[in-house]
């Protein structure tokens, strides 16, 4: 099972709106809603952000919101911030093999 | 507070068999979730290793079946992964996870992690 399609990078300037796609096939991201979001900063864990596609932890900014069509999942990040600058990889259920795939990942860069 | 601990060797023989533990606090890891390992290579993205559930079943990416399993110590709330036949391609930051999942027709869907270790470093070398 190949890795969920993102793209390497995505940047902003402060206080625009950016997102990431995430797409998959009609076996995982197009079939379930059981994707997620996570981010990771340099030398740290992933911390999950968003799940079920669109629903986000108490604890996650409203700035972070999730959506789907299709195949394709998508992250968008809003008010963009210094600290948003961070790798983000989305995964899926998958109904193939693997049953749990996670995306390439995409670098997000703050101009 | 649920947290998770990863432990073990951080350099490891070619050939050899990689060993780690996760040890979870301020939760039971028989009251429910599923348990997993990710690894991250150096500089690339995230693999789902696999995975023990409550229901005691295990669930292991195909590409890793053949060397790798994954067990629970209920006595010590920890869980362990064991990877055989190690390569310089198992080089990676190894974490734990708290897996959220469903049960569709009787089939464990995994969804999410929500809690994860901080992970730590195994290199495969000589």
């Amino acid at each position: 099972q190949s890795a969920l399609t993102q793209p390497a990078s995505v940047s902003g300037s402060p206080g625009q709106s950016i997102s990431i796609s995430c797409t998959g096939t009609r076996s995982d991201v197009g079939a379930y809603n059981y994707v997620s979001w996570y981010q990771q900063y340099p030398g740290k864990a992933p911390q999950l952000i968003i799940f079920d596609v669109t629903r986000r932890p108490s604890w996650i900014s409203s700035r972070f919101s999730g959506s789907k069509s299709g195949n394709t999942a998508s992250l968008t990040i809003s008010g963009l911030q210094a600290e948003d600058e961070a790798d983000y990889f989305c995964s899926s259920y998958t109904s193939t093999d693997t049953p749990f795939v996670f995306g390439s990942g995409t670098k997000v860069t703050v101009l | 507070q649920v947290q998770l601990q990863e432990s073990g060797p951080g350099l490891v023989r070619p050939s050899e068999t990689l060993s780690l533990t996760c040890s979870v606090s301020g939760y039971s890891i028989t009251a429910g979730y599923c348990w997993g390992w990710i690894r991250q290579p150096p500089g690339k993205g995230l693999q789902w290793i696999g995975s023990v559930c409550q229901n005691g079943g295990t669930y292991y990416n195909p590409s890793l079946r053949r060397r790798v399993s994954i067990s629970v110590d209920t006595s010590k709330n920890q869980f362990s992964l064991r990877l055989n036949s190690v390569t310089a391609a198992d080089t990676a930051t190894f974490y734990c996870a708290r897996e959220s999942y469903d049960i569709v027709t009787a089939q464990i869907l995994i969804n999410y992690m929500d809690v994860w270790g901080k992970g730590t470093t195994v290199t495969v070398s000589s």
